[in-house]
């Protein structure tokens, strides 16, 4: 079945730092790949996307490209904020009809003034 | 425009009791999936509804169960609760078009003593 693995966490990291979380992904078909993130306290929000291969999704400085060779869609930005601090998760959904997430584990991400 | 709305936030239940959980989606959004989050597991898809229809079903026992009303307003049932089902429940909702953004809600924090 379809699967998403994510690198551990948690990362740490300095303000104006840059970031990079791994994502790879096992599916039969032609996926569509995301990255949420979540707030404490809250629900998760959509973050960028991609629908096919080598598009780059961008959202807040945050970006992220689907590679099929690699079955990678990995999360960079290059430099962060104390307000980024959150958990990302990355997720694939194969469904052309409905909605279906496979989640990664996610990443804590913690980042120092 | 309102956001997913989840009822109630907090739940404390006792083994063997059972449970309904709430969610109504923004409006306009005739798709209402749940999931659930715990430490060890993830995120874990548990059923789609579209049109007052299960559209798509996770890997979870028949105790948990879920409907759709005519509004979109979902009901989310587990019945003989376990300690293990001790989880955040995330609802999200969506227009129902495959793989595009869901929304989600803040959740509800259920703990089954």
């Amino acid at each position: 079945g379809d699967s998403v693995t994510q690198m551990e966490g948690p990362v740490t990291l300095s303000e104006e730092a840059f970031l990079t979380i791994n994502c790879t992904y096992t599916a039969t078909g032609y996926p569509s790949l995301f990255w949420y993130v979540q707030y404490p306290g809250e629900g998760l929000q959509l973050l960028l996307k991609a629908t096919k291969a080598d598009d780059k999704g961008s959202n807040k400085g945050f970006e992220a490209t689907y590679r099929k060779e690699t079955t990678s869609f990995h999360l960079e930005k290059g430099s962060v904020q104390v307000s980024d601090s959150a958990v990302y998760f990355c997720a694939l959904s194969e469904l052309i009809s409905g909605s279906r997430l496979t989640f990664g584990e996610g990443t804590q991400l913690t980042v120092n003034p | 425009k309102a956001g997913v709305t989840q009822t109630p936030r907090y739940l404390i239940k006792t083994r063997g009791q059972q449970v309904t959980l709430s969610c109504s989606p923004i409006s306009g959004h005739r798709s209402v999936s749940w999931y659930q989050q715990t430490p060890g597991q993830g995120l874990q898809f548990l059923f789609e509804y579209f049109s007052e229809t299960q559209r798509n079903k996770g890997n979870f026992p028949g105790r948990f169960s879920g409907r759709q009303f005519s509004n979109s307003r979902s009901e989310m049932n587990v019945s003989t609760l376990e300690l293990g089902d001790s989880a955040l429940y995330l609802c999200a909702s969506s227009s129902g078009r495959g793989n595009e953004k869901l929304f989600f809600g803040s959740g509800t924090q259920l703990s089954v003593l």
